[in-house]
């Protein structure tokens, strides 16, 4: 069964640092979404995207934020300089977009920032 | 604005027992409702979806759940809950021109032997 996926698993870095957070959508999915979630707390929309541009961002989503289609496979979230409270599980979801609703989660990149 | 409200933060039950997770939802019209589960270290598995028609919905590993309109819940339930049913059950309404996801805190599941 395709499945989405995120690299790296776990990522740790200095405070101020940018970090690039990698995701492999289900391949003939149309949107992509980023969501994360704080330890203890609810997850979090991000951001979406489709064809090629962001659809709907949160306010979370500020200016720190970018996300990119580089290729016809892969799905980034670039954060430019990291801040202590970034330290969150991140996840990309999917969707196919031509009928079905449902949007397929990756397993997350834990953050850690420093 | 959507919100939804998971009332129990943790819930344990014996393994064979029932096992029904809580979900109300705030959502200005008929909402498309999903339940994930998560288990350690894993990504958020679709357990089953509601968009439309019949208000019980079954899904996999043997859960189902009921969309009540008239008390905006959308309960989880499972009659014989197993070990392996042990992780954090989120409850998610999505709608919109972008279907994004709002999320419950999550309820987790412990399973005692």
């Amino acid at each position: 069964e395709p499945e989405v996926t995120q690299t790296p698993s776990h990522q740790v870095t200095q405070m101020g640092q940018e970090v690039i957070l990698r995701c492999v959508p289900i391949s003939n999915h149309l949107y992509f979404y980023w969501y994360r979630q704080i330890l203890g707390q609810k997850v979090e929309f991000l951001v979406s995207f489709y064809n090629n541009e962001i659809s709907e961002k949160s306010e979370i989503f500020d200016d720190q934020f970018s996300v990119e289609r580089p290729d016809g496979s892969n799905f980034t979230l670039k954060i430019r300089s990291t801040k202590l409270e970034d330290s969150a599980m991140y996840f990309c979801a999917s969707r196919d977009g031509t009928g079905t609703d449902t949007q397929y989660f990756g397993p997350g990149t834990r953050l850690t920032v420093l | 604005a959507q919100s939804v409200t998971q009332p129990d933060i943790h819930i344990t039950v014996s393994e064979g027992a029932s096992l029904e997770l809580r979900c109300n939802y705030s959502y200005g019209a008929t909402p498309y409702l999903f339940w994930y589960v998560q288990s350690p270290g894993q990504g958020l598995q679709l357990l089953l979806k509601y968009f439309s028609g019949d208000t019980l919905v079954q899904g996999i590993k043997g859960f189902e759940a009921e969309f009540k309109r008239s008390q905006s819940s959308f309960n989880l339930r499972k009659p014989s809950v197993h070990w392996s049913d042990a992780a954090e059950y989120f409850c998610a309404v999505g709608r919109g021109s972008n279907y994004k996801l709002t999320f419950g805190k999550g309820t987790l599941l412990t399973v005692n032997p």
